[in-house]
């Protein structure tokens, strides 16, 4: 059984350009949900999606934003990058029947924005 | 005031000692209580599950919940250097399919040999 996978691991970005990341969720979950640690807190959610649609949204604007694929692969995408958006972005799959199984977090990608 | 509030350390113990963490919480529509485990440069993993106010226990690890004072705490007993992580604590209002978690700063734990 694999587990959540995610790219890159690491990458630095400039203020004001786009970043998109992505994540390949366990094998036969079809809920993933994206959540953003910045250094020294919890992760905070961002969204998440069931069936290619977005199912629930924290607090977060607009230029985060995402996708589903058919194999329920996912996509973060940021727009207009800000200093404060550099932080470690978790993807987190589940199956889809309840809380008690809990998420498979993957390891990350640690987004540096200069 | 954070929804949930958790002491971020750092702790650290001997090896064999006694770990007590703790998180507490504002919202009484929080149901579900979770702590995760994260090793530095991983993502969290699920450690314990508690639906409710209650106890549970699985293995060297105790989960316990008080809905009424909005508290929760893990404790490790035997604690061992391979329990060095940030303890995240984490909670939800939803137990279906489209559950969110609220977590805790974390707590990070360090034993030592």
């Amino acid at each position: 059984e694999t587990g959540v996978t995610q790219s890159p691991t690491h990458l630095i970005k400039t203020r004001g350009q786009q970043v998109t990341l992505r994540c390949s969720s366990q094998s036969g979950h079809n809920t993933v949900s994206w959540y953003q640690q910045a250094l020294g807190q919890g992760p905070q959610f961002i969204f998440q999606y069931y069936r290619e649609e977005e199912n629930g949204r924290g607090n977060f604007p607009p230029r985060f934003s995402g996708l589903q694929f058919p194999n329920y692969s996912s996509e973060l995408n940021v727009n207009a990058l800000e200093l404060d958006d550099s932080a470690l972005y978790l993807c987190a799959s589940s199956s889809g029947q309840g809380i008690g199984r809990g998420y498979t977090f993957g390891s990350g990608t640690r987004l540096t924005v200069v | 005031q954070k929804e949930v509030e958790q002491d971020p350390g750092p702790l650290s113990v001997p090896e064999g000692a006694i770990v007590s963490l703790n998180c507490t919480y504002s919202n009484s529509a929080f149901q579900y209580f979770m702590w995760y485990r994260q090793y530095s440069r991983k993502g969290p993993e699920l450690l314990m599950y508690t639906y409710s106010s209650g106890n549970k226990e699985d293995g060297r690890f105790t989960a316990q919940v008080d809905k009424s004072s909005k508290y929760i705490s893990l404790f490790i007993r035997d604690s061992q250097p391979s329990d060095s992580a940030t303890y995240l604590c984490a909670m939800s209002d939803s137990g279906g399919s489209n559950y969110k978690l609220t977590f805790g700063k974390g707590t990070l734990l360090t034993v030592n040999p």
